[in-house]
C-alpha cells in the first residue's frame, strides 16, 4: 500500500472549515483513500474514503486530485469536538490499514 | 449492538506474566484485527484474521499470539510480557466485499497494558 504524509498538526477556529492535506504521490490505480479520525485516545472512527472522485457524506467531504497524487479532507463547519488525530490510509484490495502518525487537529473557540 | 468489546480495560503486568486481551464483536463481520498503539504513534497492526479459523501476521507480530475462537471473538496472547509490550492495545472488526465497499473497520475502546 502506498506511504501518505501528512503535516503534523493544524488549528482552526470553530465553525470555520478544517482542510486537512494529504499527500500519497505513489498512490496505484486500484488504491482508496481512506480517512479515519482518533479522539482522545478512543478507537479510531472511520470518517469517508474514495478513488477518484469527490465524495461527501454527513461527517465531511474528501477532494481528490485529477491525479491522485494527493488529497484533502474538509470538515466544513468544524466544532470543538472535531480535536482528534486524523490519519490518511491508502488502501488497497487488502483489509489491512497501515496507520501512519496522521494530522493532530486543534479547533478552538 | 454492543459493536466491537475488549477486556480488560487496564491491565499491569510483571515483565514475564502472561496474559490473554479479549476481543468480541456482535456486528457478523468475518475479518477482525489486532492493533498496539504506542505514545504519539499510529496503529500497528498486529495480527489479523480474514475468516474463522485463519490468522495471519501483522507488521509487529513477535512477542505474541492470537486465537480466532469462533465468528465473534479473537484474542491476543502475550506468552511473557516484556516492558517493551507497554501499549495500548486496539482491537476492531470490519466486513469483507469489493476494495470499493466501504469496509470500515469499527475499533473496541481498547486495553491499556502497562509492563513493569
Amino acid at each position: 500500500d502506498a506511504k501518505t504524509t501528512q503535516p503534523t498538526s493544524m488549528d482552526c477556529a470553530e465553525g470555520r472549515a478544517a482542510n486537512l492535506p494529504c499527500n500519497h504521490s505513489t498512490i496505484s490505480g486500484n488504491e482508496y483513500v481512506y480517512w479515519y479520525r482518533q479522539i482522545h485516545s478512543q478507537g479510531p472512527q472511520y470518517i469517508i474514503h474514495g478513488l477518484k472522485n469527490n465524495e461527501t457524506n454527513e461527517m465531511a467531504s474528501l477532494i481528490i486530485t485529477e491525479d491522485r497524487k494527493s488529497s484533502t479532507l474538509i470538515l466544513p463547519h468544524a466544532t470543538l469536538r472535531d480535536t482528534a488525530v486524523y490519519y490518511c490510509i491508502v488502501r488497497g484490495n487488502t483489509d489491512k490499514l497501515i496507520f501512519g502518525t496522521g494530522t493532530r487537529l486543534q479547533v478552538f473557540p | 449492538n454492543a459493536g466491537v468489546t475488549q477486556t480488560p480495560k487496564f491491565q499491569v503486568l510483571k515483565t514475564g506474566q502472561s496474559m490473554t486481551l479479549q476481543c468480541a464483536q456482535d456486528m457478523n463481520h468475518n475479518s477482525m484485527y489486532w492493533y498496539r498503539q504506542d505514545p504519539g504513534m499510529g496503529l500497528r497492526l498486529i495480527y489479523y484474521s480474514a475468516s474463522e479459523g485463519t490468522t495471519d501476521k501483522g507488521e509487529v507480530p513477535n512477542g505474541y499470539n492470537v486465537s480466532r475462537l469462533n465468528k465473534r471473538e479473537f484474542s491476543l496472547r502475550l506468552e511473557s510480557a516484556a516492558p517493551s509490550q507497554t501499549s495500548v492495545y486496539f482491537c476492531a472488526s470490519s466486513d469483507q466485499g469489493s476494495p470499493g465497499r466501504r469496509r470500515e473497520q469499527y475499533f473496541g475502546p481498547g486495553t491499556r497494558l502497562t509492563v513493569t
